[in-house]
């Protein structure tokens, strides 16, 4: 079975601040990571992956298979970043999509 | 860059009428398309992956005779929602993809029934 966990579903932090999503997850094979990013009355928007290694909007994210850890990483926060992030896994196998409860990011001026 | 367009973005519906959702891929072939549920300040559930020119594959819990999924071209997935109940208030979302890109997510149609 697949599972994602986001341990903060609240993140608040202040503009210029490092802020850090944890993403967990739970998979016997080899999977793919996501992050997707929600602004407000937006659709869901992948971010990055982790077949990509690059970075989007200052962000990165580095699987760790010893760890199971897909966290994902800004040094310095801006107020745009404000929205909602979703760590999604995708299995070997198949097509789906499993998310994270997802975690709301609120960034103050 | 892939566009999905979802339609319609709200409606509101009298107890026991059927609703459909259509979900269209604008710029790209779908082979797969899913359809998410996602209730207030929760995660997007999977319901259902459709792939064109076959039957649904339903997730665990998920009634298929309730919710009935069309993906009759590699452009065009429906949702329909039979005998609508107050329960079945969400927010529902599509995704699609080809077998090169990952998913890419409509808008949402958020589903009131009266």
């Amino acid at each position: 079975a697949q599972r994602v966990t986001q341990p903060e579903k609240l993140l608040s932090v202040f503009k210029g601040a490092p802020v850090e999503l944890k993403c967990n997850y739970s998979y016997s094979g080899s999977p793919e990571l996501f992050w997707y990013v929600q602004y407000s009355r937006q659709r869901l928007q992948l971010l990055l992956r982790h077949i990509s290694r690059e970075s989007i909007k200052g962000f990165t994210a580095d699987l760790n298979k010893g760890e199971t850890s897909f966290h994902l990483k800004k040094p310095f926060a801006q107020e745009e970043d404000s929205a909602m992030y979703y760590c999604a896994l995708k299995g070997a196998a198949g097509n789906k999509l499993t998310f994270g409860g997802g975690t709301r990011v609120l960034v103050k001026p | 860059g892939a566009v999905v367009s979802q339609h319609p973005s709200w409606v509101i519906c009298k107890s026991g009428t059927s609703v459909k959702i259509e979900c269209r891929s604008l710029d790209f072939q779908a082979t797969t398309m899913f359809w998410y549920r996602q209730f207030p300040k929760q995660s997007l559930m999977l319901m259902a992956t459709s792939n064109e020119g076959s039957k649904a594959t339903y997730e665990q819990g998920v009634e298929k005779d309730k919710f009935l999924i069309n993906h009759a071209s590699l452009t065009l997935s429906t949702l329909t929602v039979t005998s609508a109940h107050p329960e079945d208030s969400s927010f529902y979302i599509c995704s699609a993809r080809d077998r090169v890109q990952p998913q890419h997510f409509g808008d949402g149609t958020r589903l009131s029934i009266l």
